[in-house]
């Protein structure tokens, strides 16, 4: 069955840290990948997404994501995270197959 | 734009009663799916509608139903609450439903907070 790992469940940092959140998902073909994020009392939204093309991705914020298929991992990075980075991240997955299946997120706290 | 809203923000109920919950989708968004969100576990899959057809289902169980009415709008019903069901329950609208690997983002509603006591 399709899963998706976030390692890390809460990660603190400084401010101009960079910052890397691990994501890797089970499945062998063909997939679409995302990242969303839920800011304090906000909605979830999306950060970004690969569905083809070049695997590293460019999404709001100054986020990046890199898709590597052989590790079947899909990181999230950013190079200097700022307080307002401060929120819960998930990373999610969807075959053609299936629904899409999320991660169980990543809460970041970024120190001022 | 109106984005995806949700109804009631917030509910009490106690163990056995029902609950129904309410998602109305951006205009023209003809697909709802819901989500459950608990610390811990993420977002975990219920169901999407689309036409007022079920189209995919989660791995829960049959307590969880929901409806999709002929404006999208969708409703999810919870019977006989357990404990284990006070969560952030989440809806999701989309232009069209999740088929193959077509790109069709998903627009987030606020949640309705459920506890069950």
């Amino acid at each position: 069955a399709q899963s998706v790992s976030q390692h890390n469940h809460h990660v603190i940092l400084s401010e101009a840290a960079s910052l890397e959140l691990g994501c890797n998902y089970s499945y062998g073909g063909t997939v679409n990948l995302f990242w969303y994020v839920q800011y304090p009392g906000q909605h979830l939204q999306l950060l970004l997404k690969y569905f083809s093309g070049d695997p590293l991705v460019k999404g709001i914020k100054g986020f990046e994501a890199e898709f590597i298929k052989s590790k079947f991992s899909f990181n999230l990075r950013k190079p200097s995270v700022q307080w307002s980075d401060t929120a819960e991240y998930f990373c999610a997955v969807k075959s053609s197959a299936s629904k899409i299946i999320f991660g169980s997120g990543t809460r970041l706290s970024i120190r001022p | 734009k109106a984005g995806v809203t949700q109804t009631p923000r917030y509910l009490i109920k106690t163990r056995g009663q029902q609950v129904t919950l309410s998602c109305s989708p951006i205009s023209g968004h003809r697909s709802v799916s819901w989500y459950q969100q608990t610390p811990g576990q993420g977002l975990q899959f219920l169901f999407e509608y689309f036409s007022e057809t079920q189209r995919n289902k989660g791995n829960f169980p049959g307590r969880f139903s929901g409806r999709q009415f002929s404006n999208s709008r969708s409703e999810m019903n919870v019977s006989t609450l357990e404990l284990g069901d006070s969560a952030l329950y989440l809806c999701a609208s989309s232009f069209r439903w999740g088929q193959g690997l077509s790109y069709n983002e998903q627009f987030f509603g606020p949640g309705t907070r459920l506890t069950v006591l």
